[in-house]
């Protein structure tokens, strides 16, 4: 079975100070790992797709890579606007195209 | 481009009741998957459409059900509602078949009473 363990759970940082978010997954083949960001009260929204380890994503203050056990997302100087619930998800080879989600890194940013 | 839109955003149900949630897919997806979202359980997958035809389900019970239309436009059912059943339903499409990148709508928020 798919699984996705995603730490910390929550997780707090003064603007400005740099922090890596962790998915650890488990899965008999990786397809393809995704990065979401949730605001309170709305549907995730799409950040990345990782498809191999090595690879790397980023976007402004937001960098993902991928190893063959576990994903990172780094945020450099987070600012307050980037508090949110970030989720992270595998697809597996070989079978349907579901991903399997993770419990989500809530993140607080303040000033 | 218009987004994944979800109606009704806000529902409020008694036990044994039913309800239909629907969904509009981003103009051109023809994927359209549903999700149970709750605090303790985080994201689960309820079923996926793809051209009218369910393609995947996940482990829910039958009383959780769904249908696309040729406009890919989807609804979702929930007959007899529990408590348990509280939670936001997440509708997401993509345009392929593969779900590498899925669009969210905001979701319905359903509350059993």
């Amino acid at each position: 079975e798919d699984q996705v363990t995603q730490s910390p759970e929550a997780l707090r940082l003064q603007e400005g100070e740099s922090s890596s978010l962790n998915c650890s997954y488990t899965v008999s083949g990786l397809r393809g790992l995704f990065w979401y960001r949730q605001d309170p009260g709305k549907g995730p929204e799409f950040l990345f797709t990782l498809y191999s380890a090595g690879e790397e994503k980023e976007k402004e203050r937001l960098k993902a890579t991928l190893t063959k056990k576990e994903s990172f997302l780094h945020i450099t100087a987070p600012k307050p606007e980037d508090s949110a619930t970030y989720l992270c998800a595998v697809q597996a080879t070989g079978g349907s195209y579901i991903p399997t989600f993770g419990r989500g890194t809530s993140l607080i940013v303040h000033p | 481009k218009a987004g994944v839109t979800q109606t009704p955003r806000y529902l409020i149900k008694t036990r044994g009741q039913q309800v239909t949630l629907s969904c509009s897919p981003i103009s051109g997806h023809r994927s359209v998957s549903w999700y149970q979202q709750t605090p303790g359980q985080g994201l689960q997958f309820l079923f996926e459409y793809f051209s009218e035809t369910q393609r995947n389900k996940g482990n829910f019970p039958g009383r959780f059900s769904g249908r696309q239309f040729s406009n890919s436009r989807s609804e979702m059912n929930v007959s007899t509602l529990e408590l348990g059943d509280s939670a936001l339903y997440l509708c997401a499409s993509s345009f392929g078949t593969t779900n590498n990148e899925q669009f969210f709508g905001p979701g319905t928020r359903l509350t059993v009473l």
